[in-house]
């Protein structure tokens, strides 16, 4: 099977833009989660997509949104971009009934300048 | 809320000695899971191994185990014969089923250094 893909895989956008992210998870995986990554805060969970619900949402701001198709890709969505979401942003998927292992994508790193 | 500790933010030892890394979690949760993932430089995450908190046997995955203390909410990654591929962020995840659906919570990680 082919693995999580996210698109694209690096991102220089200025202050006050918007940016979308995409991931594609592994065929036959309904679940999708978003994380951030920085260096100071490591990993935060931004929010969970299942059969194209919001199942779950982390501790960020309005600004960060995020949908899911019906095949399962995603998407996520950051509006007035501010320097502090610099960070990988990070995929995973699953099967996504009870806890089971998540696949993860390479990343998007997002530069905010 | 859950919350995940890992105390060493980093780590180096030489190639072939084992290796332990520390995770304690905070929970009042009964039944979860606890995981270690393991971010080699420049790739992709992947899950080393996966501990369910209903079983007292400590998971074993070819060179990495684990030793969970349930009763003292600790959970740690023993590395055996430590090799050079063995270098990366290592996170420890706590992760139980809210209202249906997964929710990780991650710890800040450590940084190990396998040396030649």
């Amino acid at each position: 099977k082919a693995g999580v893909t996210q698109t694209p895989r690096y991102l220089i956008k200025t202050r006050g833009q918007q940016v979308t992210l995409s991931c594609s998870p592994i065929s036959g995986h309904r679940s999708v989660s978003w994380y951030q990554q920085t260096p100071g805060q490591g990993l935060q969970f931004l929010f969970e997509y299942f059969s194209e619900t919001q199942r779950n949402k982390g501790n960020f701001p309005g600004r960060f949104s995020g949908r899911q198709f019906s095949n399962s890709r995603s998407e996520m969505n950051v509006s007035t971009l501010e320097l502090g979401d610099s960070a990988l942003y990070l995929c995973a998927s699953s099967y996504g009934t009870g806890v089971n292992e998540q696949y993860f994508g390479p990343g998007t790193r997002l530069t905010v300048t | 809320a859950q919350t995940v500790t890992q105390s060493q933010p980093e780590m180096s030892v030489q190639e072939a000695e084992t290796v332990t890394l520390s995770c304690t979690y905070d929970t009042s949760e009964n039944n979860y899971y606890l995981f270690w993932y393991k971010q080699p430089p420049s790739r992709q995450m992947i899950l080393v191994i996966r501990q369910e908190a209903y079983k007292q046997q400590n998971a074993t995955e070819n060179r990495f185990s684990v030793n969970f203390q349930k009763a003292a909410k600790s959970f740690s990654l023993k590395i055996s014969d430590s090799q050079l591929g063995d270098t990366a962020m290592y996170f420890c995840a706590f992760g139980r089923v809210v209202q249906g659906a997964q929710k990780l919570v991650f710890g800040q990680g450590t940084r190990l250094t396998i040396n030649p």
